[in-house]
């Protein structure tokens, strides 16, 4: 059973453009979550989706970002015009249900130059 | 709202020295507690959960942390570290229910051969 698997590894896009940010989740795993990690802080909570669904997005940006995690396919976080202080780590997490623990990718690390 | 405080950021230490990483939370319910480790280069790993039960908990790698819920404290020990324990380390709360999860800020460990 594969882990979650996050692509790209490293993306660099100019300031302006659109970001994609992609997560599959494990294999049964139907609950998503989305964390941003900025330069040297802890990881924070950005959305929890369920297929189809976006259950709690309290910590998502409320310009230019967005998720969603479709029927069929990866969990895809947006971020659309891009700026400098949008670089970051953001780390994609599943779970099997809702109480149990979540299992994190490896990370897309996103560099804005 | 609730919150997680590591006290050390960065820590250095001898192979062979005891570890011990403070973790305080802030949330007056029921809580489920976690540490994460973050290898260079790699994606989070868990290290330990606590749930319910037994308030010393023994996770991978020989760790383990004790919940005290009176000081609302969840500290990670060690008795021996390695090498190979060099990372940064993630003290993780939720307060039940899905895994939105608040993460303190990290503590960079390394040890010294």
């Amino acid at each position: 059973n594969a882990g979650v698997m996050q692509n790209p590894r490293h993306l660099v896009r100019r300031r302006g453009q659109e970001a994609r940010l992609r997560c599959s989740p494990m294999k049964g795993h139907s609950h998503v979550y989305w964390y941003r990690q900025l330069p040297e802080e802890g990881l924070k909570f950005m959305v929890y989706l369920q297929k189809e669904n976006i259950i709690d997005e309290s910590g998502m940006p409320k310009e230019r970002f967005s998720a969603e995690f479709p029927k069929e396919g990866p969990s895809i976080l947006r971020i659309q015009q891009v700026v400098r202080g949008d670089s970051a780590a953001y780390f994609c997490a599943s779970s099997p249900q809702v109480n149990t623990e979540a299992f994190f990718g490896q990370g897309t690390r996103l560099t804005v130059v | 709202a609730q919150s997680v405080s590591q006290h050390n950021h960065h820590v250095i230490l001898s192979e062979a020295a005891s570890l011990e990483l403070g973790c305080n939370y802030s949330y007056g319910g029921t809580v489920n507690l976690f540490w994460y480790v973050q290898y260079p280069g790699q994606h989070l790993q868990l290290l330990l959960k606590y749930f319910s039960g037994d308030p010393l908990v023994k996770g991978i790698k020989g760790f383990e942390a004790e919940f005290i819920k009176s000081k609302f404290s969840f500290n990670l020990r060690k008795p021996s570290v390695q090498w190979s324990d060099t990372a940064e380390y993630f003290c993780a709360v939720n307060s039940g229910g899905y895994q939105k999860v608040t993460f303190g800020t990290g503590t960079k460990l390394q040890v010294i051969p």
